[in-house]
């Protein structure tokens, strides 16, 4: 059973373009989504994570926006960069958990065209 | 910080033999997790480790999989026989403290069962 879907499977935008990536959960116990981006021959790195307490969170051109309610949570890159080609992963777990683990989405391929 | 080391990087067996990969995680680091990379099915967790100690094996696909952490600096998965299906980049991440603390992942062994 997959905890976090996550929606496309590949995206393909031009150079400027917004890409959005989208993921949802079930369990409301989760209150921590981080997001992962991979590299071709690398492992995943923390992009950017999120709590609960707020509807949105920016980093450079890396935006998470959140819906408690509706339990989705989005990635949208700003002005993308054929260097923001990678696979991303939305993820989610419980935040204050010693002994947790997070629940990774299947990623998104994204393509940037110059 | 010289960050997760994982060994070999590609490893190519045929089926039936046995094969070992290994993960020294970051110091200071008291959680390990082994996950598994596919096309098909995205980030597996197979096992993780908190202290040491083996937390959740749920992940672990058959009985052909085993994973040992003989002490803080040193994890190995071992498949005993491979089979093609095996055939995959896998993981070991690891992560100082709780939950919401980031994961730090090496690059992978790529492994591919003939």
């Amino acid at each position: 059973q997959q905890q976090v879907k996550q929606s496309p499977q590949s995206l393909i935008v031009q150079k400027g373009g917004i890409p959005i990536i989208n993921c949802a959960y079930e369990n409301t116990a989760f209150d921590y989504f981080p997001w992962y981006q991979q590299f071709p021959g690398k492992g995943p790195a923390l992009l950017i994570a999120i709590r609960p307490d707020v509807s949105e969170k920016k980093e450079g051109r890396f935006t998470i926006s959140f819906n408690k309610s509706a339990k989705q949570f989005s990635l949208h890159i700003m002005d993308s960069q054929p260097g923001d080609s990678a696979t991303y992963f939305c993820a989610a777990s419980n935040y204050d958990s010693t002994l947790g683990r997070l629940y990774f989405g299947r990623g998104t391929q994204l393509t940037v065209w110059p | 910080d010289a960050g997760v080391i994982q060994s070999p990087r590609h490893e190519v067996t045929e089926m039936g033999q046995e094969v070992t990969l290994r993960c020294k995680p970051i110091s200071g680091h008291n959680s390990l997790f082994w996950y598994r990379q596919t096309m098909m099915r995205g980030l597996e967790l197979l096992i993780y480790f908190n202290n040491n100690v083996p937390i959740d094996d749920s992940g672990m696909p058959e009985d052909r999989f085993s994973a040992k952490m003989p002490n803080a600096s040193f994890s190995t998965l071992k498949i005993q026989p491979s089979e093609p299906r095996d055939s995959a980049v896998y993981f070991c991440a690891s992560r100082k403290g709780p939950d919401n603390s980031p994961l730090h992942f090496g690059n992978g062994t790529r492994l591919t069962v003939t």
